[in-house]
Parts: structure tokens; C-alpha cells; sequence
């Protein structure tokens, strides 16, 4: 399963709502996790089962959809949210990680 | 709390072999899968490998079939990944990181550590 990423990348102000979509190749139902990294620094879990928020992440990170189609949503952007973001299809292996969305400042 | 503490990074020559080991501690090691995660510098993430929480039925990439092999010591808690047959593309950064449970998600990630397939 390939999974699409877009945009690969984007800039964005503090305050602003940002989105980020990734499309499978096929359907995966809601096995789709989203994923934050900063440089140097490992990936930290953001979303997982597609919109289900990880404890200690904020609320202003949302996360959407199911099949073939997923978004991430960021709310109110905040200067620590500046980083990479990446989906992970985990419907089956091997497990697939889209190409990533480097979110930068405008 | 979890950590995972990966080692064994370092510099190999083309068709060289290497073992990563990833020391687990914070959680009950034997009751999670476990996967190993590699990102190449400046690129994105490609996930490696998954070991069940029985060392029983792992699974791979298909770049890595045949040469690489995941494993673990639920006595030690610790995690391995050998590698043989290293070849320029294998040059990353390699992360342990946990399951949520079997298979369900990565929940959490080691700090990484560095390996350099040159001559």
C-alpha cells in the first residue's frame, strides 16, 4: 500500500489552520496514524485509528477520514507545531509511511 | 516511564553486517510488538521491521528481506536488528519504537542511532 502525502511541504503563520492529506492506493479502513517530528529528534505519536488524539497532544490536533482518504487539521498554530509531519498506514504490511509535510514559518 | 535506547550504529563497509540493539525498559517488554524504523538523513521515515511480542512470525520491508533480521530477548529486554549485506541505501538513522499493544501502532520511539554503509 502507497500512501500520498500533500503538500510535501507548506508555510504558515502562528494562529493559522493548517491541513495535511494522505490518500492509500487502497482502502484501509481507519489504520492511518499521524506523526510529528522535529529535527534531530525521533517522530512522536499525534493521532491514531485515523482521529483518535494520543494523551498529552493537544486538541487543537484533529485527524479525519477513513478508506482511501485521512487528514490532519491543526488548529490555532502554535510556534512549537513548526515540524514534519508524516501518516502511517499499520492496515498491512509492510506498514507505509507517506512522504512527509515540512510545515515552516511564513 | 518508557525507554528505548538503541546502539550499535556505526560505520560498515559496502557488504558488511552490523547489529543494532535496542534496550527496552519502563513497560513489560514481552507483552508488545516491537518494530524498527529507519529515515535516511534528510529524507522521510520507511518502516523496517516488526517482531511480535513471542519473537514469533516478524515482518519486513521488501528492500530488506533476506538480508536483515529482527529479534528479541524478552529475558534481556532488548530488542536486535541484524543486518548483513549493507549496501549505500541502508545509511540512516534506525529507531526502535514500540507497539501500542501486537500490531495496532507505534506509540512510542528511541532516539535513534546512526549507521554509515561507506568504504
Amino acid at each position: 500500500i502507497q500512501m500520498t502525502q500533500s503538500p510535501s511541504s507548506l508555510s504558515a503563520s502562528v494562529g493559522d489552520r493548517v491541513t495535511i492529506t494522505c490518500r492509500a492506493t487502497q482502502g484501509i479502513g481507519k489504520d492511518l496514524d499521524w506523526y510529528q517530528q522535529k529535527p534531530g529528534k525521533a517522530p512522536k505519536l499525534l493521532i491514531y485509528g485515523a482521529s483518535s488524539l494520543q494523551t498529552g497532544v493537544p486538541s487543537r490536533f484533529s485527524g479525519t477520514g477513513s478508506g482511501t482518504n485521512f487528514t490532519l487539521t491543526i488548529n490555532n498554530m502554535q510556534p512549537e507545531d513548526f515540524a514534519t509531519y508524516y501518516c502511517l498506514q499499520d492496515s498491512s504490511f509492510p506498514w507505509t509511511f507517506g512522504q512527509g509535510t515540512k510545515v515552516d514559518v511564513k | 516511564q518508557v525507554q528505548l535506547v538503541e546502539s550499535g550504529g556505526g560505520v560498515v563497509q559496502p557488504g558488511g553486517s552490523l547489529r543494532l540493539s535496542c534496550a527496552a525498559s519502563g513497560f513489560i517488554f514481552s507483552s508488545y510488538g516491537m518494530h524498527w524504523v529507519r529515515q535516511a538523513p534528510g529524507k522521510g521515515l520507511e518502516w523496517v521491521a516488526i517482531v511480535l511480542f513471542d519473537g514469533m512470525t516478524p515482518h519486513y520491508t521488501d528492500s530488506v528481506k533476506g538480508r536483515f533480521s529482527i529479534s528479541r530477548d524478552n529475558s534481556k529486554n532488548i530488542l536486535y536488528l541484524q543486518m548483513n549485506s549493507l549496501g549505500p541505501e541502508d545509511t540512516a538513522f534506525y529507531y526502535c519504537a514500540k507497539d501500542y499493544s501486537s500490531t495496532s501502532y507505534i506509540d512510542f520511539w528511541g532516539p535513534g542511532t546512526l549507521v554509515t554503509v561507506s568504504s
